[in-house]
């Protein structure tokens, strides 16, 4: 089954840190570029971040740059968005997914939650 | 980085047509012909409908289009069927990022 496994969120501090990991199986992860899409409670989806597919390449939103990094490892098929200096306002769900293309997968989402 | 502009609303009768507009700039709708849209039901991720400003992944139905105009593009959904009831976001490419619209709630009235 082609599917996308996000884990690592929860509960964090302001001005903490979270690494979330995206699973994926079913489909050749290698030949893929991979992003994160957040979604605030109740609000719309925002692009985060994207990596090309053997990771030498990344590109973020200017709210998270310099904050969070993109890595993937694909001899273990998964994608990580590793999130420091978190605040408030990144409170979301964030979904892995590949961008727009003839092949379209996204993860169930995991919550982030940036409270003290 | 701004957000792309769409309707906040939009509705429908079974059977009919609408359009969502998603307005941009020349750097982004306009630069690229790179515009998607996605549809999103309540507690669900999202599902492209639309990449390419024209192109249905497969498994997508006909009755969705998309097309472009300068900075603006539109997704067309014809013969509305009450499953289309939900929330979508148009997508663009912007050179060294991607920028989501706010999305628009299609009710099927």
């Amino acid at each position: 089954e082609v599917q996308l496994v996000e884990s690592g969120g929860g509960l964090v501090q302001p001005g903490g840190s979270l690494r979330l990991s995206c699973a994926a199986s079913g489909f050749t992860f290698s030949s893929y570029r991979m992003q994160w899409v957040r979604q605030a409670p109740g609000k719309g989806l925002v692009w985060v971040s994207q990596i090309n597919s053997d990771g030498s390449s990344t590109r973020y939103a200017d709210s998270v740059k310099g904050r969070f990094t993109i890595s993937r490892d694909n001899a273990k098929n998964t994608l990580y968005l590793q999130m420091n200096s978190l605040r408030a306002d990144d409170t979301a769900v964030y979904y892995c997914a590949t961008p727009p293309g003839a092949f379209d997968i996204w993860g169930q989402g995991t919550m982030v939650t940036v409270s003290s | 980085q701004s957000a792309l502009t769409q309707p906040r609303s939009v509705s429908g009768s079974p059977g009919q047509s609408v359009t969502i507009s998603c307005t941009g700039t020349s750097s982004d709708v306009g630069g690229y012909n790179y515009v998607s849209w996605y549809q999103q039901h309540p507690g669900k991720a999202p599902k492209l409908m639309i990449y390419a400003v024209s192109e249905r992944p497969s498994g997508v139905p006909d009755r969705f289009s998309g097309s472009k105009s300068g900075n603006t593009a539109s997704l067309t959904i014809s013969g509305l069927q009450a499953e289309d009831e939900a929330d979508y976001y148009c997508s663009s490419y912007a050179g060294t990022y991607r920028v989501f619209g706010g999305g628009t709630k299609l009710t099927v009235l």
